[in-house]
């Protein structure tokens, strides 16, 4: 079946301007991550998005970020007035939501702010 | 402040041979496990989970667990090339952001 997708693949923005990112999980799953890389470095943990509950937004770096799941599927990343040092890879994985239960990561979307 | 700790490497082992991953982690209530492996400019691919202690084969991996001592390894058997990537370690506890853990990754390099 269709695993995680994500767009863009890449973007290339303004420094002070805001972007989109966009991430369908896969069908039947509940549970929805996002998390930041940066070259070289280990996985940023965002924000989660479990069924109808209250999102864990305890990762998100600043009050420029913000996300939204739209009929518990389809979920935007926003990144208001962007900086540079937003420029990383923004990946999305998605579960079933129980423990047992890995994540199935998407291509992600390489951010560049110049 | 749950912890998982890999050895950030790299990891050099010659091709053919044995590539052994280790991976500790604090928190003692942890109740499964997972390798993803992670292409350099690509994202985390799962390879393997484990859930009860002991090994767990498929393929050329095996994952292997202690809960014990609270260590998960990875053997990587017949190396090959393109298994050079970075190899990262996930712990979960009760689900949900706050009881997953993603450790840094070991950076596996297997010399032809």
């Amino acid at each position: 079946g269709a695993g995680v997708s994500q767009s863009p693949s890449n973007k290339v923005t303004e420094k002070g301007k805001d972007v989109e990112l966009r991430c369908d999980p896969i069908s039947g799953h509940t549970a929805l991550y996002w998390y930041r890389q940066s070259l070289g470095q280990g996985l940023e943990f965002l924000i989660y998005f479990q069924g109808n509950s209250a999102p864990d937004k305890s990762g998100l770096p600043s009050d420029r970020f913000s996300a939204e799941r739209t009929g518990g599927s389809v979920s935007t990343l926003t990144i208001q007035r962007t900086q540079q040092e937003d420029s990383a890879v923004y990946l999305c994985a998605s579960s079933l939501g129980d423990y047992n239960s890995p994540l199935h990561f998407g291509n992600g979307t390489r951010l560049t702010v110049t | 402040q749950k912890e998982v700790e890999q050895n950030s490497g790299p990891l050099s082992v010659p091709e053919g041979a044995i590539a052994s991953l280790n991976c500790t982690y604090s928190d003692r209530v942890s109740q499964s496990f997972f390798w993803y492996r992670q292409y350099s400019g690509k994202s985390p691919e799962l390879i393997m989970s484990i859930y009860s202690n002991g090994d767990k084969e498929d393929g050329r991996f095996t994952a292997q667990l202690n809960k014990a001592s609270q260590y998960v390894s990875l053997l990587i058997r017949d190396s090959q090339p393109s298994d050079s990537a970075t190899y990262l370690c996930a712990v979960n506890s009760w689900g949900g952001a706050d009881g997953l853990t993603f450790g840094k990754g070991t950076h596996l390099i297997i010399q032809p």
